[in-house]
C-alpha cells in the first residue's frame, strides 16, 4: 500500500524558513517522479514544485523559484521541500505527492494528507 | 503560462443527476489533461488522465473527453460521495497548472 506521509509544517514569521518531508513506502521510490503541490485558504490547488526520480531534475512555479528547493534521498524513500524567505501568501496546506508514471510531469496518483503551513507574525 | 478555465463555479444537482463540468485552456494541450476530486480536508484523488483514461480504482459513473483546448468530466449518476470540489490540470508544459475548481453541491 502506497503511503505519504508529511511532516514538518508550522507557524513561522515572514522570512522565515521551514523545512518538509514526505516519507514514501509501498512503490520503489526513485522510480517514480516526485511533487508538492498546495492549497491556500479558501483557494484552488497550486502546483510548487517536481523532481525526476533520480533527482537530477527539478521544477518550480515562479511563485516560489528561488526560494523554495525540491530534493529527495532514494535511499531514505524522503523528498524535501526546502522554503526559505516565506511570505504571507505560502500559507497553505502542502501535499507531497507521487507521479503516476516515470515522467517528471506525470498525473500524481497518491497523496499524502497534507501539512499546514502558517507565515504570520 | 497555461491558464485553465473551469466552468460553472458551483453546480448544484441532485443525487442520480448527470453532471457536466468544464474545462478550457488557454492554449492546446492535447490531451495531457488531468481530472481531480477533492473533499473537505482530504487530499485531492486521481480520477481521469490524458484527457479519457479513468485512474485505477475510479467507477464508470466518471467520463473524461475532450483534447486541445475544451475538456469535460462527466459523472453519469451523482451518488452522495460525490458531492466535492473537482479541479483539472494540464501537464503538456512546465508550469503544471490546475484549474480554479468547480464544487458540486447538493441541491
Amino acid at each position: 500500500e502506497v503511503q505519504l506521509l508529511e511532516s514538518g509544517g508550522g507557524l513561522v514569521q515572514p522570512g522565515g524558513s521551514l523545512r518538509l518531508s514526505c516519507a514514501a513506502s509501498g512503490f520503489t521510490f526513485s522510480s517514480y517522479a516526485m511533487s508538492w503541490v498546495r492549497l491556500a485558504p479558501g483557494k484552488g490547488l497550486e502546483w510548487v514544485s517536481s523532481v525526476s526520480g533520480s533527482g537530477g531534475d527539478t521544477y518550480y512555479a515562479d511563485s516560489v523559484r528561488g526560494r523554495f528547493t525540491i530534493s529527495r534521498d532514494n535511499s531514505k524513500n524522503t523528498l524535501w521541500l526546502q522554503m526559505n524567505s516565506l511570505r504571507a501568501e505560502d500559507t497553505a496546506v502542502y501535499y507531497c505527492a507521487k507521479g503516476r508514471a516515470a515522467y517528471s510531469s506525470s498525473e500524481l496518483d497518491f497523496w499524502g494528507q497534507g501539512t499546514l503551513v502558517t507565515v504570520s507574525s | 503560462e497555461i491558464v485553465l478555465t473551469q466552468s460553472p463555479a458551483t453546480l448544484s444537482l441532485s443525487p442520480g443527476e448527470r453532471a457536466t463540468l468544464s474545462c478550457r485552456a488557454s492554449q492546446s494541450v492535447r490531451t495531457y489533461l488531468t481530472w481531480y476530486q477533492q473533499k473537505p480536508g482530504q487530499a485531492p484523488r486521481l480520477l481521469t488522465y490524458d484527457a479519457s483514461n479513468r485512474a485505477t480504482g475510479i467507477p464508470s459513473r466518471f467520463s473524461g473527453s475532450g483534447s486541445g483546448t475544451d475538456f469535460t468530466l462527466t459523472i453519469s449518476s451523482l451518488e452522495p460521495e460525490d458531492f466535492a470540489v473537482y479541479f483539472c490540470q494540464q501537464r503538456i508544459n512546465w508550469p503544471l497548472t490546475f484549474g480554479g475548481g468547480t464544487k458540486v453541491e447538493i441541491k
